[in-house]
């Protein structure tokens, strides 16, 4: 029973690298999600997806970009890295207003 | 947007100790959810308050979800150091789906 998984567990880019961020969920759950989390911080919301072929813009959208064209995957592009965007990035899976699944996280250092 | 206040931000108490979290928010949720994360792991959901007033009990934990929707509690009675790790209230509003809480980063002393 994967659930949500996410590639690379650990990433390490130079400012002005183009980078994606893989996830896929086996759970056949409509929304999709990306969070990018801060230390000491909580979880705020990049770029969501309610189904295949929606996506939206949540409070952080700046310098990625999503696409859903299926179910399964959400990947997750940062178009040219930048030291703002060192974080760890979580993607989650749900039904609408249910329990969110998360996958293990993506440890992004960009020098 | 529909903000969630989590209080305090930072809370480190003795072992044994009771301590009570709270998530805040001016906007009213159809459910709430309470998620643990621990190190170097993604959250995971302990439990889910659905009607006003409703209180939920996981052991040594106890949730309450406020009468008008819009705050919940947790509290921890006699804490253990497994108890340590940030966590992080959800709120539920339609098809926005989930927003989540400025987080409580709790850690238990032995």
């Amino acid at each position: 029973n994967a659930g949500v998984t996410q590639t690379p567990k650990f990433q390490v880019l130079k400012t002005g690298q183009s980078m994606t961020l893989q996830c896929a969920q086996d759970m056949n759950h409509e929304y999709m999600s990306w969070y990018r989390q801060d230390p000491g911080m909580g979880l705020r919301l990049i770029h969501y997806s309610v189904g295949a072929g929606i996506t939206d813009q949540g409070e952080v959208p700046n310098g990625y970009n999503v696409s859903r064209s299926t179910t399964e995957d959400f990947p997750l592009r940062l178009l040219s890295a930048a030291p703002s965007q060192t974080s760890v990035y979580f993607c989650a899976s749900n039904t609408l207003n249910t329990e969110a699944f998360f996958g293990q996280g993506t440890r992004l250092t960009v020098v | 947007t529909q903000l969630l206040e989590q209080s305090p931000q930072f809370l480190s108490i003795q072992e044994g100790e009771n301590l009570t979290v709270y998530c805040n928010s001016s906007s009213v949720f159809s459910s709430l959810q309470w998620y643990r994360q621990e190190p170097g792991e993604g959250p995971v959901l302990l439990v889910t308050v659905v009607t006003g007033g409703e209180v939920k009990k996981l052991k040594r934990l106890t949730f309450q979800f406020g009468d008008a929707r819009k705050d919940s509690s947790l509290h921890i009675t006699a804490a253990q150091p497994g108890d340590t790790g940030l966590y992080l209230c959800a709120g539920a509003a339609g098809a926005n789906n989930l927003f989540f809480g400025t987080g409580t980063r709790l850690t238990v002393i032995p």
